[in-house]
């Protein structure tokens, strides 16, 4: 089946560094991506959609200048975390879509502790 | 705001009992979709249903998409240990909105 990866799969960094997550289809094609978040026992919250070519369309209440998103390829989407605070340590996830597949293909998420 | 309600949030079964989840969701979904995440993993896609009052089935696993395509079940029969973990649903409404998840834990 299709694959998705990640990198990092986590990270530790200090309050206000960025932190820039990658997002690769690696067998098929991405025109669109979608980034989730997920904190400890609840469920995913979708907070943007990476678009190839074009801007990101980000959900109600996600700071598109804190959580900048740059779609550069068919195959890569990154999420970079600026000024990253303790409140935004979470689980993010990248999920893709095949083309005309019914299928979301998700990543193996990036697991972010913010000291 | 549209909301995708999934009860129970967490169900604890003896290995061999039947387990459901339900999402009901505040408006007309144009399909549902189910995912499987295990414990410290990501979320892997069970299945999509699209038609009102579809059944489709996988082994063990049951999915209904009711009549009115606002709510939806996942019925495990007879479980196994393996079948462990958070399950969500995640409906269309023009938005992607998933469920809250339920947690299932299996004794062995």
């Amino acid at each position: 089946g299709a694959v998705v990866s990640q990198h990092p799969s986590w990270v530790i960094c200090k309050s206000g560094t960025s932190v820039k997550i990658e997002c690769r289809s690696l067998d098929f094609q991405a025109t669109t991506m979608f980034w989730y978040r997920q904190f400890p026992k609840q469920s995913l919250m979708l907070m943007a959609t990476s678009n190839e070519g074009s801007k990101a369309t980000y959900e109600q209440g996600v700071e598109k200048d804190k959580f900048l998103i740059n779609h550069a390829s068919l195959t890569l989407s990154t999420l970079t975390v600026t000024s990253a605070h303790p409140e935004d340590s979470s689980f993010y996830i990248c999920s893709a879509p095949l083309t005309g597949r019914e299928t979301q293909y998700f990543g193996p998420g990036t697991r972010l502790l913010v000291l | 705001g549209q909301q995708v309600m999934q009860i129970p949030q967490y169900q604890h079964v003896q290995e061999g009992e039947d387990f459901t989840t339900y999402c009901n969701s505040s408006t007309t979904l144009s399909n549902i979709q189910w995912y499987k995440q295990r414990p410290g993993g990501h979320p892997v896609f069970l299945i999509q249903l699209v038609k009102s009052g579809e059944v489709k089935k996988q082994k063990r696993l049951t999915f209904q998409f009711g009549e009115a395509k606002k709510n939806s079940s996942l019925h495990i029969t007879a479980t196994q240990t393996t079948d462990v973990g958070t399950y969500f649903c995640r409906g269309n409404t023009g938005k992607l909105i998933f469920g809250q998840g339920t947690t299932l834990q299996v004794k062995p």
